[in-house]
C-alpha cells in the first residue's frame, strides 16, 4: 500500500531563513507524481510545487524548491526566505492513478518575526 | 473570478437530517473531488468523478453519496448525518488524473 509520511508534525523559521520540510512515501511504481500543498489558516489549499517521477531535474518555483530523491523514496520541500506569509499547514501528497491519490499528515509551519 | 466555489461555507445540522453541500467549478474541469477533513488532520478522499464516471472510496460511509448533475456542478449529500461527520468537507477539480487539483475554499459542517 502507497503512504506518505511526514515525520515533522511542527515546525518553526524565522523569517527570511531556509527552512526544509521533510516527505516520505512508500510505492512499487515508477512513474507517478508528488505534490506539496500549503492551508493557511482558515484559508483553501493551494498548489506549492508539482513534480514528475520521470523527471530527474527538481522543481522549483520562486522561493520553494524540492530536493527528490526516487531511490530513497524522499521530497523534501525547501522554503528559502521565509516570509510571515509562508505560516500553514503543508501537505505532501503522492498521486498514481485516480484511486491512488494520499495526502500525508502534514506539517504546521511557524513563521517568527 | 473564482475557480472553484463552495456553498455554503458553513453549514449546521442536526443529527439525523440530510444535508447536501454544493460545488462549482468555472475551469471546465473533467474530474472533480470530494474530501472530508477533520481537525488537523489530513484530507481523505470519499469519492471523484471523472466525467459523469462515479468513483467510490473503498472505505466511504454509504452515508455519504454525490452526484454530478453536469460539468460545473458536483454535490454531496450526508443522508443520515452523524456527530462523527463534523468536519470541514472540500471539493477539488483537476483537468485530467494526473493533474494538479485545485480546491474551493470548503464547507464546514457541524451536525447538532
Amino acid at each position: 500500500a502507497q503512504t506518505v509520511t511526514q515525520s515533522q508534525p511542527e515546525m518553526s523559521v524565522q523569517e527570511a531563513e531556509t527552512v526544509t520540510l521533510s516527505c516520505t512515501y512508500d510505492t512499487s511504481e515508477s512513474d507517478y507524481y508528488l505534490f506539496w500543498y500549503k492551508q493557511p489558516p482558515s484559508r483553501q489549499m493551494i498548489l506549492v510545487i508539482r513534480q514528475e517521477a520521470y523527471k530527474q531535474q527538481n522543481a522549483t518555483e520562486n522561493r520553494f524548491s524540492v530536493n527528490f530523491q526516487k531511490a530513497a523514496k524522499s521530497f523534501s520541500l525547501k522554503i528559502s526566505d521565509s516570509q510571515l506569509g509562508d505560516a500553514a499547514m503543508y501537505f505532501c501528497a503522492y498521486w498514481y492513478n485516480f484511486n491512488k491519490f494520499y495526502f500525508g499528515s502534514g506539517t504546521k509551519l511557524n513563521v517568527k518575526p | 473570478d473564482a475557480m472553484v466555489i463552495q456553498n455554503p461555507r458553513y453549514q449546521v445540522t442536526q443529527f439525523g437530517k440530510p444535508v447536501t453541500l454544493s460545488c462549482s467549478q468555472t475551469l471546465n474541469h473533467n474530474v472533480m473531488y470530494w474530501y472530508q477533513q477533520k481537525s488537523s488532520q489530513a484530507p481523505k478522499l470519499l469519492f471523484h468523478y471523472y466525467d459523469k464516471d462515479f468513483n467510490n472510496e473503498a472505505d466511504t460511509p454509504d452515508n455519504f453519496q454525490s452526484r454530478r448533475p453536469n460539468t460545473s456542478f458536483c454535490f454531496l449529500d450526508i443522508r443520515s448525518p452523524g456527530l462523527g461527520d463534523a468536519a470541514m468537507y472540500l471539493c477539488a477539480t483537476s483537468r485530467g488524473q494526473e493533474e494538479t487539483q485545485y480546491f474551493g475554499p470548503g464547507t464546514r459542517l457541524l451536525v447538532l
